[in-house]
């Protein structure tokens, strides 16, 4: 089965501390792994996607096969970070690929 | 550029009636999917269209339909509505099929009373 998880619903951190949101995922074959964010008042937006192997606003993950894990990492937290973290897997519909599981989101809070 | 843009912001409808919900892809985009996301859920695949064609669907009945026009925007109907069918309907917008990068409207909040 396809799945997505993200064990924590709410992490709380204070500014300059380490962030880490875990993802851990199910599926068969070679997956894409994407994290969405959804800041206050705004759209669901992309973060990152793994094939891309980027750092945006200070973010990073990595995929572990073996782990099946996504998690995303951010050495020193800011305030602005403050949001809803949907980690999401491109998933298989009908021989169709390309939609996205999503998993339930992490509501991160950076308190000053 | 504009974004994908979606119609009513929100909307409240009775059991077993029925609503139109609608999506204007941004601009260049051929292929648009459809979320449901229920309060403190993620997003839920209902199906995806490509060149006016459903090219995958998720695990929702029939009741849930949609259409693309040739201008690449899209309609979600859902018919004999359900208290259960109260949610966040996110329309989303890519280049084309595959992993694409997906861009999503701000949705539409419907309450079935």
């Amino acid at each position: 089965a396809q799945r997505v998880t993200q064990p924590e619903k709410l992490l709380s951190v204070f500014k300059g501390a380490p962030v880490e949101l875990k993802c851990n995922y199910s599926y068969s074959g070679s997956p894409e792994l994407f994290w969405y964010v959804q800041y206050s008042r705004q759209r669901l937006q992309l973060l990152l996607r793994h094939i891309s192997r980027e750092s945006i606003k200070g973010f990073t993950a990595d995929l572990n096969k073996g782990e099946t894990s996504f998690h995303l990492k951010k050495p020193f937290a800011q305030e602005e970070d403050s949001a809803m973290y949907y980690c999401a897997l491109s998933g298989r519909y009908g021989g169709s690929q390309g939609n996205l599981i999503f998993g339930k989101g992490t509501k991160l809070s950076v308190k000053p | 550029e504009t974004g994908v843009t979606q119609s009513p912001t929100h909307l409240i409808k009775t059991r077993g009636q029925q609503v139109t919900l609608r999506c204007s892809s941004q601009s260049g985009h051929n292929t648009v999917s459809w979320y449901q996301q229920a309060l403190g859920q993620g997003p839920q695949f209902i199906f995806q269209y490509y060149r006016e064609e459903e090219n995958g669907r998720g695990n929702f009945p029939p009741r849930f339909s949609g259409l693309q026009f040739p201008n690449y925007s899209s309609e979600l109907n859902v018919n004999a509505l359900e208290l259960d069918d109260s949610a966040l309907y996110l329309c989303a917008s890519s280049l084309s099929l595959g992993t694409d990068t997906q861009y999503f409207g701000p949705g539409t909040r419907l309450t079935v009373l």
